[in-house]
């Protein structure tokens, strides 16, 4: 099946700072690709749906100031937390379209 | 919207046992299904699907059942092995041609050898 990739597999960071995480396709293109939170034993919560070249469609009570999306190519998503606080710390996932939702492995944020 | 839920939220078989996950959903027009297995500190991980025309679906050690009567299905594991211990979702994708599938609560396999 096709891969997905995720950078950071973990990070940590203060209060305050903003953390981007990555998403790409490995071998496939992604007009699509979609964000998710999970929190500890929890299900996948979607985010946003991250569109190429467009403007992403946040889901509804998410803020898109706070979590910025890019998608400035076919194989690449980026989710910026910005000014994060503790209460941001959990499990983002990404996904990407091809025939199928292909899902990445996962980013472990925790804000101290 | 479309109200999928589990079940059990936790559920232990002896390695070597059949297990049964059940899941629910409640859009009486939903047309395919989805079960995903979630290691602990990773990605979903498709495992397989069905489509409403059916009513079973047959991979390799794994069943799911479809009753669109009670807008049920499960998914049966055959001979359970200590690797499939992880938490299993079933998804939904959303109606009007939206293929995002809204996951369920998840049902947590511990596979005791």
């Amino acid at each position: 099946g096709a891969v997905v990739s995720q950078h950071p597999s973990w990070v940590i960071c203060k209060s305050g700072t903003s953390v981007k995480i990555e998403c790409r396709s490995l071998d496939f293109q992604a007009t699509t690709m979609f964000w998710y939170r999970q929190f500890p034993k929890q299900s996948l919560m979607l985010m946003a749906t991250s569109n190429e070249g467009s403007k992403a469609t946040y889901e509804q009570g998410v803020e898109k100031d706070k979590f910025l999306i890019n998608h400035a190519s076919l194989t690449l998503s980026t989710l910026t937390v910005t000014s994060a606080h503790p209460e941001d710390s959990s499990f983002y996932i990404c996904s990407a379209l091809d025939d199928e939702q292909f899902f990445g492995p996962g980013t472990r944020l925790t804000v101290l | 919207g479309e109200s999928v839920g589990l079940h059990l939220p936790t559920l232990s078989v002896q390695e070597g046992d059949n297990s049964i996950i059940n899941c629910a959903y409640s859009n009486s027009a939903s047309d395919y299904f989805i079960w995903y297995k979630q290691e602990s500190g990773k990605g979903p991980q498709f495992i397989i699907d069905i489509r409403s025309n059916m009513d079973k679906r047959q991979g390799q050690r794994v069943t799911v059942l479809l009753n669109k009567t009670v807008k049920h299905l499960s998914l049966q594991i055959a001979a359970t092995q200590p690797g499939d211990s992880a938490v299993y979702f079933c998804a939904v994708p959303g109606g009007g041609g939206s293929y995002i599938p809204t996951f369920g609560r998840g049902t947590s396999l511990i596979v005791h050898p």
